[in-house]
């Protein structure tokens, strides 16, 4: 079916460290994947984006890498600062492709 | 505002009451979605509309929910005869052209039913 979930509910790094939030999608057609953020109180925020035609996508410290093998895909965050602290979703598309669908998130925790 | 906007941005109503929400999109945006998210939960696909086509209400979860857009602007949200489990937080989104690309939320409406 189509779902999008997450292996962790939480992750705790300190500032500094790189981050890795991980994400396991069960569409084998899906061809487009997409992250957001979401701090507290606010509406969700685009990450970064990755087409099923590529491996990895690179943006301002953070990395999208895509196996299509295992259905997965992970975020990585490089230097994680304390104003990276949110809920970090992973979303792909219905089966129709009218709209994104999103997983349960993975609250990230920065400590200085 | 050059966002999208979204209001009352809190609501809260008494059991079996109808409440409406509203989105104003980013101007020029064709597509426009609705979303539900629970307290802790992840987003829950609710409606879709793309310029004058039929829009898709595959996500809705009951009768008592419905949503209109005019044109490429505003859309409403309505939830009648609400209940408990209808608490959460109703975001609004929009982008250019639809998927696949970015979209782009409102803060959201945080509905409390009593």
């Amino acid at each position: 079916g189509e779902s999008v979930g997450l292996h962790l509910p939480t992750l705790s790094v300190q500032e500094g460290d790189n981050s890795i939030i991980n994400c396991a999608y069960s569409n084998s057609a899906s061809d487009y994947f997409i992250w957001y953020k979401q701090e507290s109180g606010k509406g969700p925020q685009f990450i970064i984006d990755i087409r099923s035609n590529m491996d990895k996508r690179q943006g301002q410290r953070v990395t999208v890498l895509l196996n299509k093998t295992v259905k997965h895909l992970s975020l990585q965050i490089a230097a994680t600062q304390p104003g990276d602290s949110a809920v970090y979703f992973c979303a792909d598309f219905n089966q129709a492709g009218t709209a994104l669908i999103f997983g349960k998130g993975t609250t990230l925790s920065v400590s200085s | 505002g050059a966002g999208v906007s979204q209001s009352p941005s809190n609501k809260v109503t008494e059991k079996g009451k109808d409440v409406e929400l509203r989105c104003d999109p980013i101007s020029g945006h064709t597509a426009l979605y609705w979303y539900r998210q629970r307290l802790g939960q992840g987003l829950e696909f609710l409606i879709y509309f793309q310029g004058n086509s039929a829009p898709d209400k595959s996500g809705l979860p009951s009768d008592r929910f419905s949503a209109e857009r005019t044109g490429e602007s505003v859309s409403t949200l309505t939830i009648q005869r609400t209940q408990q489990e209808d608490s959460a937080v109703y975001l609004c989104a929009s982008s250019p052209q639809g998927l696949p690309g970015e979209l782009f939320f409102g803060e959201g409406s945080r509905l409390t039913v009593l």
